[in-house]
């Protein structure tokens, strides 16, 4: 089954400098992938959603980049902010056929001091 | 704005009590989750929904058993509670087509003693 990776140990940043958070997976390459930010004692919220053909997409300082190849997604955050410290969370879909269910990365806490 | 509303935010039940938690969403979808997040677990699904009275089992819904009799509604119910089901529960409306995003409510807390 498909299996998630995402770094468990949090990513301490400065103010103002890019955040770099990594998902592999380990399986058959997903037809998309998407990414979700989780606040303390609140469920998750979605930022971005990238499919197989898309190199890269971007949202204002985000961007997320997919490579098949390599079986990872790289999720960046550019000029980062104390107010974007949180979980981000990545997501697959469950299995290879479209049914929309999604299993989850155990997420990586970012914490970006002032 | 999309809503997805869960009824208790916060949960105390003794061992052996059957639980409900009910989720009500507000943007016509189809599909509809239930996941329970642990620390170092991360979010792991117990039932999906993909119509009304249709549901699917997700990757660990031994204990557990989900009700949705109307599109808005999906209940998750815990016949007899265990002290290792004390966990956070997190439900879901997927939005579009079965690519769509995840709209995730605030989520219950339950403690089981």
């Amino acid at each position: 089954s498909q299996k998630i990776e995402q770094n468990s140990e949090a990513l301490n940043i400065q103010e103002g400098k890019t955040a770099t958070l990594t998902c592999n997976y380990t399986n058959y390459s997903p037809a998309y992938l998407q990414w979700y930010r989780q606040d303390p004692g609140r469920g998750p919220v979605f930022l971005l959603l990238i499919r197989e053909n898309e190199k890269e997409k971007r949202k204002e300082r985000l961007k997320v980049t997919f490579d098949t190849t390599l079986k990872q997604s790289l999720f960046h955050i550019t000029a980062s902010q104390p107010a974007d410290s949180a979980t981000y969370l990545c997501a697959l879909p469950a299995g290879s056929s479209n049914t929309g269910k999604l299993i989850f990365g155990q997420g990586t806490t970012l914490q970006v001091k002032p | 704005d999309v809503k997805v509303t869960q009824s208790s935010r916060y949960l105390v039940k003794r061992t052996g009590e059957k639980v409900f938690l009910e989720c009500v969403q507000d943007m016509d979808h189809e599909n509809m989750f239930w996941y329970r997040q642990d620390p170092g677990l991360g979010l792991r699904l117990i039932y999906f929904s993909y119509d009304v009275k249709m549901k699917e089992k997700g990757d660990i819904p031994e204990g557990y058993s989900v009700s949705r009799e109307k599109k808005e509604r999906f209940s998750l119910i815990l016949e007899s509670a265990s002290t290792n089901q004390t966990s956070m529960y997190l439900c879901a409306g997927q939005g579009g087509a079965n690519t769509g995003e995840l709209f995730f409510g605030e989520g219950s807390r339950l403690t089981v003693l």
